[in-house]
């Protein structure tokens, strides 16, 4: 049965940070990780997706990594600004079982101008 | 192309009625996913819908029902409504049903029962 961890659950830095989200998973045996933000009172935003032949997926300011044998995943956000502030999640498949997510309880982050 | 849309977005209900929500996926998309998602107990999972046949279904009451139509648009119903069923309830939608689709999440549903 998979579960997502993501500590801490809110962080508060200021603008200009780089800073590191973690998100760990318990089976190993994983089809990929997602890595979504969401806005107060808002929908999910993908901001990436990576296989689990992969180690690592860039768009911008953001860096996600995979280590599927210590079972953990990294969301680095590069000079952070305030337009950053949101609620990020990430979720894995659950094995065999399609489009089922299962999604950790999310890092709540604000970044002070 | 546009994104995924729900209607309606916000919804108020009383106990004890049902409710109706709908989602339409991005088009080309025939894969429809439905999440609960709640300050308590975060997203859920609800059901997976795939070429109009329910693929997955989540650990929710038989109360909680969905179906999906030949355009891959999708509803999802609850009935006999609980205070606890009170939630943003997100669709998402892929290009097919698979566990190496990225899915999309349109903006939700705010459903709050008095």
């Amino acid at each position: 049965k998979q579960e997502v961890t993501q500590i801490p659950a809110a962080l508060s830095v200021p603008e200009g940070e780089n800073l590191v989200l973690n998100c760990s998973f318990t089976d190993s045996a994983i089809y990929n990780l997602q890595w979504f933000r969401q806005d107060p009172g808002k929908g999910l935003t993908s901001l990436l997706l990576i296989q689990s032949s992969q180690r690592e997926q860039t768009s911008g300011r953001l860096n996600a990594s995979l280590d599927k044998s210590s079972g953990r995943s990294t969301l680095y956000i590069a000079a952070s600004q305030p337009g950053d502030s949101a609620t990020y999640l990430c979720a894995a498949p659950l094995s065999d079982q399609g489009g089922k997510l299962i999604f950790g309880q999310g890092t709540e982050l604000s970044v002070k101008p | 192309k546009a994104g995924v849309t729900q209607t309606p977005r916000y919804l108020i209900k009383t106990r004890g009625q049902q409710v109706t929500l709908s989602c339409s996926p991005i088009s080309g998309h025939r894969s429809v996913s439905w999440y609960q998602q709640t300050p308590g107990q975060g997203l859920q999972f609800l059901f997976e819908y795939f070429s109009e046949t329910q693929r997955n279904k989540g650990n929710f009451p038989g109360r909680f029902s969905g179906r999906q139509f030949s355009n891959s648009r999708s509803e999802m119903n609850v009935s006999t409504l609980e205070l606890g069923d009170s939630a943003l309830y997100l669709c998402a939608s892929s290009l097919v049903a698979g566990e190496w689709e990225t899915q999309y999440f349109g903006p939700g549903t705010r459903l709050l029962v008095l």
